[in-house]
């Protein structure tokens, strides 16, 4: 395991409903990632919080919205997605070491998400 | 805007041998960072080796070294000794090493290659 864990494993949700995915790392890091894993195509960057603070919005829709209480837990709050929003999202973390360094990313299992 | 090409999405190999997975990446930067993860099946991304561009040495991690080529801009992953357990996708991914902000922490990954190791 690599010390980040991720909740639900597994999320179907309609397409009027609101679920939260939750990111935890027990690794110490400052940063915090989300990305998306869809079939056929490379991993999509989505989010980045550093020291809490989000420093990078990928063009994500509305409809994902992210949050980060502390350096330690980041989650994913969707509402009203649609079924091309089905994909696998890992979340993931590193220790900053300053604005020029940053160290390996490590992630989370993922949460597999079907929309109907 | 930088991209990571993986011409091969899928190879097999026979237990023992030895396979070697290509990398290539567009970029105008001088410094940055390359990576090959791996994902087994239904389990957790995870790092295989790491290349600081700066260094002009390949890094090996075990059975895991890289082929490093800057000018060309290849960054090719060899398996020697291939086990069971190596069956996975790996991703290769590029990141750059910057003074700012923001799109320093950005990985910009590969399609991956699904690697079948046979007994």
């Amino acid at each position: 395991e690599t010390g980040v864990t991720q909740t639900p494993r597994h999320l179907v949700m309609g397409m009027t409903n609101k679920k939260s995915l939750k990111c935890e790392q027990h690794l110490g890091h400052n940063a915090m990632y989300w990305y998306k894993q869809s079939a056929k195509k490379p991993l999509e960057l989505m989010f980045v919080y550093n020291f809490k603070e989000q420093t990078e919005n990928n063009s994500v829709p509305s409809r994902f919205s992210p949050e980060c209480p502390n350096s330690s837990h980041l989650f994913l709050h969707l509402h009203t997605l649609q079924p091309e929003d089905s994909a696998l999202y890992l979340c993931a973390s590193s220790q900053v070491i300053g604005l020029a360094d940053q160290e390996t990313q490590y992630f989370g299992p993922g949460t597999r998400l079907l929309v109907l | 805007a930088q991209t990571v090409t993986q011409s091969q999405p899928e190879m097999s190999v026979q237990e023992a041998e030895t396979v070697t997975l290509s990398c290539t990446y567009d970029t105008s930067e001088s410094n940055y960072y390359l990576f090959w993860y791996k994902q087994p099946p239904s389990r957790q991304m995870i790092l295989v080796i790491r290349q600081e561009a700066y260094k002009q040495q390949n890094a090996t991690e075990n059975r895991f070294s890289v082929n490093f080529q800057k000018a060309a801009k290849s960054f090719s992953l060899k398996i020697s000794d291939s086990q069971l357990g190596d069956t996975a996708m790996y991703f290769c991914a590029f990141m750059k090493h910057g003074d700012s902000g923001g799109s320093n922490y950005k990985l910009t990954f590969g399609k991956g290659t699904l690697l079948t190791v046979n007994p």
